[in-house]
């Protein structure tokens, strides 16, 4: 079974302040993981995702993760945080053959201050 | 191709009754999917088909809960009996078939039993 765990349900940044976003994945098999953002009363847009190869990488806004698979986790990351950023985020894992469904934290609401 | 759209974005209904959603996918994907998210929480799966045959279901989807998709384009969820439980957003998706690279989501029905 699959389960992904993200640390800290609310993060509060400065805008142009360092975003990161904590996601630690459990899996028994090579994951797929996946970063997404929801604004309010929207569905989720895909930030980046790491399926196989270079293990650092880029998102769409400015936003990365790296892919540490001693350290179970893929954390999200922005060097400088903008006010429209504030959002949902959610880190989610599958695996290939588990008919891509996807196994989602609880999610971290980013808020960006002046 | 305008992307996931779901209809309606907004439901209110009173305990007891039936409800239906539709979820129109993007065109291309013949994987169609179906989640649940409660307030504070991720989004949970429910059901997904390939084309037209409904492949998985979670067991969150109970008696009451029933989706198809009949020519392998467009979805239908219906909740009979509602409960107050049943309250949510109700996300669909679409992607390719073994795409691991993310899905497209809908913007959601938001239910509210009352």
């Amino acid at each position: 079974a699959q389960s992904v765990t993200q640390l800290g349900s609310h993060v509060s940044v400065s805008e142009g302040a360092l975003v990161l976003l904590r996601c630690n994945y459990s899996s028994s098999v090579p994951p797929y993981l996946f970063w997404y953002v929801q604004y309010p009363n929207q569905g989720l847009q895909l930030l980046l995702k790491y399926t196989t190869g270079a293990t650092l990488v880029k998102g769409i806004n400015g936003f990365e993760a790296e892919f540490k698979k001693s350290e179970t986790s893929f954390h999200l990351t922005k060097p400088s945080a903008h006010m429209s950023d504030a959002a949902e985020y959610f880190c989610a894992v599958t695996f290939t053959g588990g008919g891509n469904k996807l196994t989602f934290g609880t999610g971290t609401q980013l808020k960006v201050e002046l | 191709d305008t992307g996931v759209s779901q209809d309606p974005r907004h439901k209110i209904t009173k305990r007891g009754q039936n409800v239906t959603f539709r979820c129109d996918p993007i065109s291309e994907h013949n994987r169609l999917y179906w989640y649940r998210q409660t307030l504070g929480q991720g989004p949970e799966f429910l059901t997904y088909f390939q084309n037209e045959a409904q492949l998985e279901k979670s067991r969150l989807l109970s008696d009451r809960f029933s989706a198809e998709r009949p020519k392998g384009s467009f979805s239908t969820l219906e909740i009979q009996r509602t409960e107050q439980g049943d309250s949510a957003m109700y996300l669909c998706a679409s992607s390719l078939q073994d795409s691991i690279y993310g899905y497209t989501f809908g913007s959601g029905t938001r239910l509210t039993v009352v």
